[in-house]
């Protein structure tokens, strides 16, 4: 497989659900992202891995998880979600060329997955 | 934080027709996108065009960095280049991209 791939495409969950979403980057990549989509909305940043560490959390509510056990993986783990958490959440990665720097053009060209549909019910 | 506004918001044309799509930004970038995303929500890379001129095809892009802007040209337009076209710049920090509201196309035969 090449690129970055995302699992499952399309999730329902309830409110008292736990579930996770899955991204696999194989572009040698050492930073990945989420983002979150809603409907007629711009993409909004929701984290930052930088070397498996969490370089930005974007005020996002504690009952999105992400995890970053290696280069290669990100996932994000959901909990007690409300239903106007569904939306289409996709994931990204790119090389950061100076890690822990912050300065602006350090990353390289970003890729992201296909993205997985969420509805929350 | 950075601002990213793109204009037009909606643009309808027939086939054949070509358009420019454009991304103002409020401060000076080291990195911009721009992004296809298809009805099914996939982004497409389009171009990695922090300045300059870059074209593939029928596509070709400028961004004048010190005048924070770039533009997205379209020729010759076809139905399957509908969807909704996305500038993103790198954000102050240097961590990720930030991304405009699009410009939705709808190209009809």
């Amino acid at each position: 497989e090449t690129g970055v791939t995302q699992t499952p495409r399309h999730l329902v969950m309830g409110m008292t659900n736990k579930k996770s979403l899955k991204c696999e980057q194989h572009l040698g990549h050492n930073a990945m992202y989420w983002y979150k989509q809603s409907a007629k909305k711009p993409l909004e940043l929701m984290f930052v891995y930088s070397l498996e560490e969490r370089v930005e959390n974007n005020s996002v509510p504690s009952r999105f998880s992400p995890e970053c056990p290696n280069s290669s993986h990100l996932f994000l783990h959901l909990h007690t979600l409300q239903p106007e958490d569904s939306a289409l959440y996709l994931c990204a990665s790119s090389q950061d060329n100076n890690p822990g720097g912050g300065w602006m053009g350090s990353n390289t060209e970003a890729f992201f997955g296909q993205g997985t549909r969420l509805t929350v019910v | 934080g950075i601002q990213v506004e793109q204009s037009p918001p909606d643009l309808i044309l027939q086939e054949g027709a070509n358009s420019t799509l454009r991304c103002n930004f409020s401060d000076s970038v080291n990195n911009l996108q721009w992004f296809h995303q298809n009805p099914w929500g996939q982004l497409i890379n389009l171009f990695y065009i922090p300045s300059g001129t870059k074209q593939n095809g029928r596509l070709s892009a400028t961004t004048v960095a010190t005048e924070r802007y770039s533009l997205l040209y379209i020729s010759s337009s076809q139905t399957t280049d509908s969807g909704v076209y996305f500038c993103a710049v790198e954000n102050q920090a240097g961590t990720a991209l930030i991304f405009g509201k699009g410009t939705t196309l709808s190209v009809s035969s």
